[in-house]
């Protein structure tokens, strides 16, 4: 199996452009979850989505942070308009069943100037 | 879900086996403790994890105490790949689906040569 797959793996924008970072996670998993890794805050979890249905958003920063998942093998994470402090690591992370482990993803370095 | 305590740092002789400590004195019985660590720039990695009982796999154990404020992470024959953040998890088993993890600081290990 690839893993969770994420891209692109590196990313840099200037401040007021629209990001779109994209994630595929392992095949058969029924959750995902996107997280946030800065060295101010650590990792924090962004939002997940079990059976493709968003169930917690409530560490989405700010309107500006969407995502989606569109089916089981698919979802994004969009950030309108980007500003520098969104600056970061995004992982995606996958995993079956309610106590499965999560595989992560290797991140999106994004850079936002 | 309960907060856990653990060292921000420690050493280990490569070859040595590394006991990495956890407080959870919070936790009640039907939370289970993960342990995840991220090497240095890649996405965290499961390790293990335990609800009552000692767990063996074959990258580590858990050791979790009788009274289950606590638990021990063991590597037992660490190598210098072994390097990198160690983090401490309580996950509660509430039968509503998958949820996302809550990291701490964790404990960066660092094996010495």
């Amino acid at each position: 199996d690839a893993g969770v797959i994420q891209s692109p793996r590196h990313e840099v924008t200037e401040m007021g452009q629209e990001v779109t970072l994209r994630c595929k996670p392992i095949s058969g998993h029924n959750s995902l979850f996107w997280y946030r890794q800065t060295m101010m805050r650590g990792l924090e979890l962004l939002i997940y989505f079990n059976n493709n249905v968003p169930i917690d958003d409530s560490g989405m920063p700010e309107d500006r942070f969407s995502a989606k998942m569109p089916n089981a093998s698919f979802s994004t994470l969009k950030i309108q308009p980007s500003e520098p402090r969104d600056s970061a690591v995004y992982f995606c992370a996958s995993s079956l069943g309610e106590m499965g482990e999560q595989y992560f993803g290797p991140g999106t370095r994004l850079t936002v100037t | 879900d309960a907060k856990t305590t653990q060292p921000p740092s420690m050493d280990c002789a490569e070859g040595r086996a590394a006991n990495l400590p956890c407080n959870h004195s919070t936790i009640s019985g039907n939370e289970y403790v993960y342990w995840y660590r991220q090497i240095h720039s890649q996405g965290p990695q499961y390790i293990i994890h335990g609800l009552k009982n000692n767990e063996t796999n074959e990258m580590a154990s858990l050791i979790i105490t009788e009274d289950i404020k606590s638990s021990t992470l063991i590597l037992p024959h660490a190598t210098l790949r072994d390097t990198a953040v160690y983090y401490c998890i309580v996950r509660v088993n509430s039968g509503g689906g998958a949820d996302g993890l809550t990291f701490g600081k964790g404990t960066h290990l660092i094996i010495q040569p």
